[in-house]
């Protein structure tokens, strides 16, 4: 079955980036998308961007434009998330996402989640 | 942008429960319901709208097309406690969850 797998939680000072994984597993991972969502204590779920294989690069939310990065790594059934410049409102946890479909059918499959702590 | 009420809903074990979301344009049947209890990823319940997910118990439903979505529990279990979101996934990707719904015990 489908299984996504990701890096364990972090602890980061302003400022700093943080790279998370999330190592897929159970269907052809070079076909299918994956999205980045995160969730800040007490908040609904934002989506940060997806890694689209057909084009073979990233698309991200306005918001999270120029600040963070997805990339795949192919061979590994791996995507990664960095997000530069952490600020505390960056406290969250982190999901890796598959689409239903290849590139559609909204968010199916879930990573366990990644918290990432932004403090001094 | 998806409009989710209530935000907190109390209720007992047998209560018939219903959630709303409003989409402020059509989406079709682009909505899938989400459970999500702490410390844990959200869980599909339901898809384009109405299509229960394999394994979901079927008190659960969904209805639904257009703008005006609801997720009913036809009788709360001790297990239904817990958040519920709604996704809009109209397009491929810029994914909108609705606020939440946090089902207490009254």
């Amino acid at each position: 079955q489908v299984r996504l797998v990701q890096s364990e939680a972090a602890v980061k000072t302003p400022g700093a980036s943080v790279k998370i994984s999330c190592t897929a597993s159970g269907y052809n991972f070079r076909n299918y998308a994956i999205h980045w969502v995160r969730q800040a204590p007490g908040q609904r779920p934002e989506w940060m961007g997806w890694f689209m294989p057909a084009k073979g690069n990233a698309e991200f939310s306005r918001k999270f434009q120029g600040r963070v990065a997805i990339t795949r790594d192919t061979f590994a059934s791996t995507d990664h998330l960095e997000v530069f410049t952490l600020g505390s409102d960056d406290t969250a946890v982190y999901y890796c996402v598959r689409s239903r479909f290849v590139t559609f059918g909204g968010a199916a499959h879930w990573g366990q989640g990644t918290l990432v702590t932004v403090s001094s | 942008q998806m409009t989710q009420s209530p935000s907190t809903l109390s209720a007992t074990v047998g209560d018939r429960v219903t959630i709303t979301c409003r989409a402020s344009q059509s989406i079709s049947n682009w909505l899938s319901w989400y459970q999500q209890k702490p410390g844990t990823a959200p869980k599909v319940l339901i898809y384009r709208a109405s299509t229960l997910e394999s394994g979901v118990p079927s008190r659960f439903s969904g209805s639904g097309s257009g703008t005006e979505f609801t997720l009913t529990i036809s009788s709360l279990q001790p297990d239904d406690f817990a958040t519920y979101y709604c996704l809009e996934y109209k397009n491929f990707s810029e994914w909108t969850f609705g606020q939440g719904t946090k089902v207490e015990m009254k």
